[in-house]
């Protein structure tokens, strides 16, 4: 079946750093990838996704390519705010439009 | 793009009660989900709310626990029934566009049984 494993969190940086969240799959065909973010004490946001292979996905400076190859949709930033302070979720869609999710990674950015 | 609302946003509920959530999209939408978040965990796909016939569940979830009606495009309802502590937890909904290819989440229901 499948599966969508992430780094494990937390992880902790100061602002205005660089930050990357792995993230690897394991699919039959050709699934959608995709990045959610959770807020404290907030719902989930769709913050970016692709549809196929070498697709970039790109939001709020948030950017993810997909990398069939290697099955990675890794999670980048260039410089972190206080504000991306949330929970990051990789997702994949299978059969169905059905979404699988990694288990999270806790991000907190310090002033 | 399409609003997702939830109603309970919070409930705390006795042992052994049950407890609908309702989902409503202010446009139609062909396919609509329920998943359960358990605390500090990732979200898991309960079922797949099909309109005008029975709820498609993953494994380990069956229909005595968690009824889903799905009456029409815009709505759907999730029953967890004889709750037990283990079941606290935050309930979201979400809904597939097809056009973009992507699917949205409801703000979500936060369980807590006593």
């Amino acid at each position: 079946g499948n599966s969508v494993t992430q780094m494990e969190g937390p992880v902790t940086l100061s602002e205005e750093a660089f930050l990357t969240i792995n993230c690897t799959y394991t699919a039959t065909g050709y699934p959608s990838l995709f990045w959610y973010v959770q807020y404290p004490g907030e719902g989930l946001q769709l913050l970016l996704k692709a549809t196929k292979a070498d697709d970039k996905g790109s939001n709020k400076g948030f950017e993810a390519t997909y990398r069939k190859e290697t099955t990675s949709f890794h999670l980048e930033k260039g410089s972190v705010q206080v504000s991306d302070s949330a929970v990051y979720f990789c997702a994949l869609s299978g059969a169905g439009n059905k979404l699988t999710f990694g288990g999270g990674t806790r991000v907190l950015v310090k002033p | 793009s399409a609003v997702i609302s939830q109603k309970p946003s919070r409930d705390i509920c006795q042992r052994g009660t049950s407890l609908t959530i309702q989902c409503q999209v202010d446009s139609q939408v062909t396919m609509m989900f329920w998943y359960r978040q358990q605390p500090g965990q990732s979200l898991t796909l309960i079922a797949t709310a099909n309109q005008g016939s029975e709820a498609t569940y993953e494994s380990g979830f069956v229909i005595d626990k968690f009824p889903i009606s799905r009456p029409n495009l815009t709505f759907s309802t999730l029953t967890v029934s004889n709750m037990s502590p283990e079941d606290s937890s935050i309930y979201l909904c979400s809904f597939w566009t097809s056009g973009s290819r992507e699917q949205y989440f409801g703000p979500g229901t936060r369980l807590t049984v006593t």
